[in-house]
């Protein structure tokens, strides 16, 4: 199983300012046949079902802010919140759904 | 818009079997596979397996093989996860989510609310 680490485990930013989440896969999750990151990242507030904020490492879902970013390839990922928002209180989680069984880093906890 | 409507909370004596269903509405529910994940109390996300409605094929993690069934009713447009021989280590909220796009597994682009399952003797 390819196994996804996220640093840190928790961190707190003061509102304006930017948070950066790391995600690291123990198998690089670059295709080659399309050249595409098989990496996700999600948003969970408590008692809430995630949601999603990118795929393809970079690409934003649609709806989600432009506050939101992902960067990275191959094994080492970035999601970056440029401006923390009070809503954005959340866990966050990298996904790799690049090979079964998918799996998920354990997640990192932002708060202000 | 698309929606994904689970069953309720369940509480199981360990040995029992559970069954939790989800009912997509909003799109075409053949076209879509449906992923199944769990959360235990404070824990992180753990992908448990996925369903392709159109044709009924299956993946599911190895953890799961031979204990978890995924099946699907395409008049009703439910997927449903059974989990046999349930054990405390089972307490989770599960989850059914969307698989964006009609061929392969990809990322979860609509979660369900979540069903609660407590197995406690």
């Amino acid at each position: 199983d390819i196994v996804m680490t996220q640093s840190p485990d928790s961190l707190a930013v003061s509102l304006g300012e930017r948070a950066t989440i790391n995600c690291k896969s123990s198998h690089s999750v670059l295709s080659g046949s399309n050249n595409k990151d098989y990496l996700a990242w999600y948003q969970q507030k408590p008692g809430q079902p995630p949601t999603l904020l990118i795929y393809w490492a970079s690409t934003r879902e649609s709806g989600v802010p432009d506050r939101f970013s992902g960067s990275g390839s191959g094994t080492d990922f970035t999601l970056t919140i440029s401006s923390l928002r009070t809503e954005d209180v959340a866990v966050y989680y990298c996904q790799q759904y690049y090979t079964t069984p998918q799996t998920f880093g354990q997640g990192t906890k932002v708060e202000i | 818009q698309v929606q994904l409507l689970q069953s309720g909370a369940e509480v199981k004596r360990p040995g029992a079997s559970v069954k939790v269903s989800c009912k997509a509405s909003g799109y075409t529910f053949t076209s879509y596979s449906m992923h199944w994940v769990r959360q235990a109390p404070g824990q992180g996300l753990e992908w448990m397996g996925v369903i392709n409605p159109s044709g009924g094929s299956t993946a599911y993690a190895e953890k799961f093989q031979g204990r978890v069934t995924m099946t699907r009713d395409t008049a009703t447009s439910t997927v449903y996860m059974e989990v046999r021989s349930l054990r405390s280590e089972d307490t989770a909220v599960y989850y059914c989510a969307r698989n964006r796009g009609s061929s392969g597994w990809y990322y979860s682009d609509s979660w369900g609310q979540g069903s609660p399952v407590t197995v406690s003797s």
